[in-house]
């Protein structure tokens, strides 16, 4: 497709269990980028991804998150033992030359 | 870290009216980015500035980037239902111009 692409739309788990999240970028789009959005607040950065040099996981707000970019396109975002907290809307933008263009999320609910 | 400080957190304006919303940082940022989000959607990109003063329109936006760069604020002219959503900045700082910092987002009602 021509846009950010990412899988599940939504997720629903048992705290405890970990998930998966999958981002899709823009074909040729060498950046890559994460972001956390709970209920009603701003985008949270956790880990950002360029070309093939170290990603600044900064962001990353405990060990249960992980991230990897295999083979410079596909981005999984890992969240291991999850907690009630971790519910939110995970998205992913990547960047060409000009600015982030956005996924539409991946809305996690731990229960 | 850096931080973008952004006010109001929410405006709720009868149609027709002009909105203002501004961002500010304690540190210097290269860039200044405006975005909106509309429900269960992901952010879309409404105005770039990338040089201190610089003033940019887009339609019945506009949007500048503070001479300190330091600041930046977007206006809405003549508002309309659409105009419906959550307006954020966002930022590259001056130490790492890959990672983009976004303030804690603006939400704007229209009333018809």
């Amino acid at each position: 497709g021509a846009g950010v692409s990412q899988s599940p739309s939504n997720k629903v788990t048992e705290k405890g269990k970990d998930v998966e999240l999958r981002c899709d970028p823009i074909s040729g789009h060498t950046a890559l980028y994460w972001y956390r959005q709970s209920l009603g607040q701003g985008l949270e950065f956790l880990i950002y991804f360029q070309g093939n040099s170290a990603p600044d996981k900064s962001g990353l707000p405990s060990d249960r998150f992980s991230a990897e970019r295999t083979g410079g396109s596909v981005s999984t975002l890992t969240i291991q033992r999850t907690q009630q907290e971790d519910s939110a809307v995970y998205l992913c933008a990547s960047r060409g030359a000009g600015e982030l263009f956005f996924g539409e999320g991946s809305r996690l609910t731990v229960l | 870290g850096q931080q973008l400080n952004q006010s109001p957190q929410s405006m709720f304006i009868q149609e027709g009216e002009d909105v203002s919303m501004n961002c500010t940082s304690s540190s210097i940022f290269n860039t200044w980015l405006w975005y909106k989000q509309d429900p269960g959607e992901g952010p879309v990109l409404l105005i770039a500035l990338y040089k201190a003063g610089e003033l940019t329109s887009n339609g019945r936006l506009t949007a500048q980037f503070g001479i300190t760069r330091k600041d930046s604020f977007l206006n809405i002219s003549a508002s309309i239902p659409s105009d419906v959503g959550i307006y954020f900045c966002a930022g590259h700082g001056s130490g790492n111009t890959g990672k983009l910092i976004f303030g804690q987002g603006t939400t704007l009602q229209v009333k018809p």
